[in-house]
């Protein structure tokens, strides 16, 4: 089966571009999640969904950042203006049940220039 | 008080030997953990769950669970360098209101030759 998929896998911008991540989940987890890793911060969990439905979105750092599912092997991550301290590693993850085992996409290196 | 609490290490320990992780946590509601593994420019990768007290053993991995102690380790047999990597904690923890995998910062092993 295959995991989940990330794209692009990197990501070079200026500062004030919008950056479009993207996600799809394993076929039948019904959970996704956004996290963001940096060196000073570690894992960061940004947004989570169930069902397509934005359940926790208290780790989205601001407005700039806004996320969506619109079905359930599809979602986004936009960052619109992006600023060189959104430079990071995000991760999409995806789980079958709320609380337990998550399966990490490969991620996508964010640089912001 | 962190909510979860790893050693950053890195902890180093020689090829063949037995390398002992280590993870606290506070929430006495836990039940379920997790150990990933990351190593460097990837993502983490899941390789142990546990639920219950006491030990489960995979492979050259066992992962130990004591919930009135609050810790759970995880001890890897016959180290190689290829076990070189960072070894993130995780559990399910209710934060603001939601259940979601709570992950500390992650010990990093090295294996030396």
């Amino acid at each position: 089966d295959a995991g989940v998929i990330q794209s692009p896998r990197h990501e070079v911008t200026e500062m004030g571009q919008e950056v479009t991540l993207r996600c799809k989940p394993i076929s039948g987890h019904d959970y996704l999640f956004w996290y963001r890793q940096t060196m000073m911060r570690g894992l960061e969990l940004l947004i989570y969904f169930n069902n397509n439905v934005p359940i926790d979105d208290s780790g989205m750092p601001e407005d700039r950042f806004s996320a969506k599912m619109p079905n359930a092997s599809f979602s986004t991550l936009k960052i619109q203006p992006s600023e060189p301290r959104d430079s990071a590693v995000y991760f999409c993850a995806s789980s079958l049940v709320e609380g337990r085992e998550q399966y990490f996409g490969p991620g996508t290196r964010l640089t912001v220039t | 008080q962190k909510e979860v609490e790893q050693n950053s290490g890195p902890l180093s320990v020689p090829e063949g030997a037995i390398a002992s992780l280590n993870c606290t946590y506070s929430d006495r509601g836990s039940q379920s953990f997790f150990w990933y593994r990351q190593y460097s420019g990837k993502s983490p990768e899941l390789i142990m769950s546990i639920y219950s007290n006491g030990d489960k053993e995979d492979g050259r991995f066992t992962a130990q669970l004591n919930k009135a102690s609050q810790y759970v380790s995880l001890l890897i047999r016959d180290s190689q360098p290829s076990d070189s990597a960072t070894y993130l904690c995780a559990l399910e923890g209710f934060s603001g209101g939601y259940n979601k995998l709570i992950f500390g910062a992650g010990t990093r092993l090295a294996v030396h030759p």
